[in-house]
């Protein structure tokens, strides 16, 4: 079982469509990273969160610690949203920020 | 340039040759990181530095993987004798310590 995992690995949603994913990892974690990768692209930090909620435009990213669980969704989907979206967690044991990835998400939005 | 960047873009080499890949990473981060990105998979830790220190160096496939950054700034990764299996993209992120890291756009290897 990997220590970092995601649902659902590929999401197809129609344009306007809120959009949820989800990430479950099974160590200590110091903080929880969102990331974004889009095709022949390099990859954009999204959000870093150790607790609660953050919001950035129409993204918005959730965490339970207790839980060790986090979400991020979409609102009002769009095209340009479709890429790849990565969960990584900073371990604990780490000051530095090692971190560990899920496998990603490729989401696809259609017009 | 503000951000992280890296050289080549992409890299073909023979099975058996040596390949040298470059990050520039931004200017005054501290931190600096090496991953292994598989074709369809998340990205994995090889290795970090810590201005030119190498901390942490578990994620190194093998001995033929060896990572420098000698001055504290540029880094550059060796793969000595390619293997097949050595294909992916390799990806530079920067940052300063405890911060989010700033990727760069990947350097992709294939090994033929």
């Amino acid at each position: 079982k990997n220590e970092v995992e995601q649902s659902p690995q590929n999401l197809t949603a129609q344009e306007g469509e809120f959009i949820t994913i989800n990430c479950s990892y099974s160590v200590g974690i110091s903080a929880l990273h969102w990331l974004q990768q889009h095709p022949g692209g390099g990859i954009v930090s999204l959000f870093m969160l150790s607790s609660g909620k953050k919001k950035h435009g129409r993204l918005i990213a959730t965490i339970n610690i207790q839980e060790k669980h986090s979400s991020l969704h979409i609102t009002a989907s769009h095209p340009r949203d479709s890429a790849v979206y990565i969960c990584a967690a900073n371990a604990g044991g780490t000051s530095y920020g090692k971190l560990t990835f899920g496998q990603g998400t490729i989401l696809t939005v259609h017009p | 340039g503000a951000g992280v960047s890296q050289s080549p873009r992409y890299k073909v080499a023979k099975r058996g040759q040596d390949v040298a890949l470059r990050c520039d990473p931004i200017s005054g981060h501290v931190s600096l990181f090496w991953y292994q990105q598989a074709l369809g998979q998340g990205p994995e830790f090889l290795t970090y530095f810590q201005n030119e220190a190498q901390l942490d160096k578990s994620g190194l496939p093998s001995d033929r993987f060896f990572a420098e950054r000698p001055e504290g700034s540029v880094s550059t990764l060796k793969i000595q004798r390619t293997q097949q299996e050595d294909s992916a993209v390799y990806l530079c992120a920067s940052s300063l310590p405890g911060y989010e890291q700033y990727f760069g756009p990947g350097t992709r290897l294939t090994v033929t």
